[in-house]
């Protein structure tokens, strides 16, 4: 069984550009979480996707969008790119929308100029 | 809205001491909390779950305890190690399956 794996590792980008970073959940897992960690900061929830569905979402932006697919993977996409948006992005996957252990993946650490 | 707070920011010991991190949350009607490690610059490993109607939980030299009246948890580290220097994350979900409020972290360092 693969552990939760997210692409690309590094990513630079400038300011008032898009970018889309991957997350591929553990095997049969179904709900996917995407937080917002800045540096020296505790992870913040910006949303979760349950079945392809949004199933609830933190106070971000709507530049902050996402996609579930249906093998569970997941995309979460910013558009407009803020320099505060320079964080490390990670996701966790859970077996099912009520399992309270949720597994996080490596991250993925995007700077923007 | 829940906020999540853990003391000290940064800990520094030597090698075979005993440690408490501390978390306190401002919402006591949290369904569970858990404690995290992460590595710099990595993801994050859970350490320990407890449900809200637990008091304490074990795992080999770790035991975190729950007082959701009073709105607090410690992580009790027994006989710390070099191999334990990480940040440890404090983290509470208000329902099953739900958002995680994340506390800021402790830098812990544990001198040889």
């Amino acid at each position: 069984e693969t552990g939760v794996t997210q692409s690309p590792t590094h990513l630079i980008k400038t300011r008032g550009q898009q970018v889309t970073l991957r997350c591929s959940s553990q095997s049969g897992h179904n709900t996917v979480s995407w937080y917002q960690q800045a540096l020296g900061q505790g992870p913040q929830f910006i949303f979760q996707y349950y079945r392809e569905e949004e199933n609830g979402r933190g106070n971000f932006p709507p530049r902050f969008s996402g996609l579930q697919f249906p093998n569970y993977s997941s995309e979460l996409n910013v558009n407009a790119l803020e320099l505060d948006d320079s964080a490390l992005y990670l996701c966790a996957s859970s077996l099912v929308i009520s399992a309270d252990t949720q597994y996080f993946g490596p991250g993925t650490r995007l700077t923007v100029l | 809205k829940q906020e999540v707070t853990q003391i000290p920011a940064a800990l520094s010991v030597p090698e075979g001491e005993n440690l408490v991190l501390n978390c306190s949350f401002t919402d006591s009607a949290i369904y569970n909390l858990q404690w995290f490690r992460q590595d710099p610059g990595k993801g994050l490993t859970s350490l320990l779950l407890i449900q809200s109607s637990q008091r304490e939980q074990t795992s080999g030299r770790l035991n975190a305890s729950l007082d959701k009246s009073s709105g607090r948890s410690t992580l009790y580290i027994a006989a710390s190690q070099p191999g334990d220097s990480a940040t440890y994350l404090c983290a509470v979900g208000e329902t099953s399956g739900s958002r995680l409020t994340f506390g800021e972290g402790t830098q812990l360092t544990v001198n040889p």
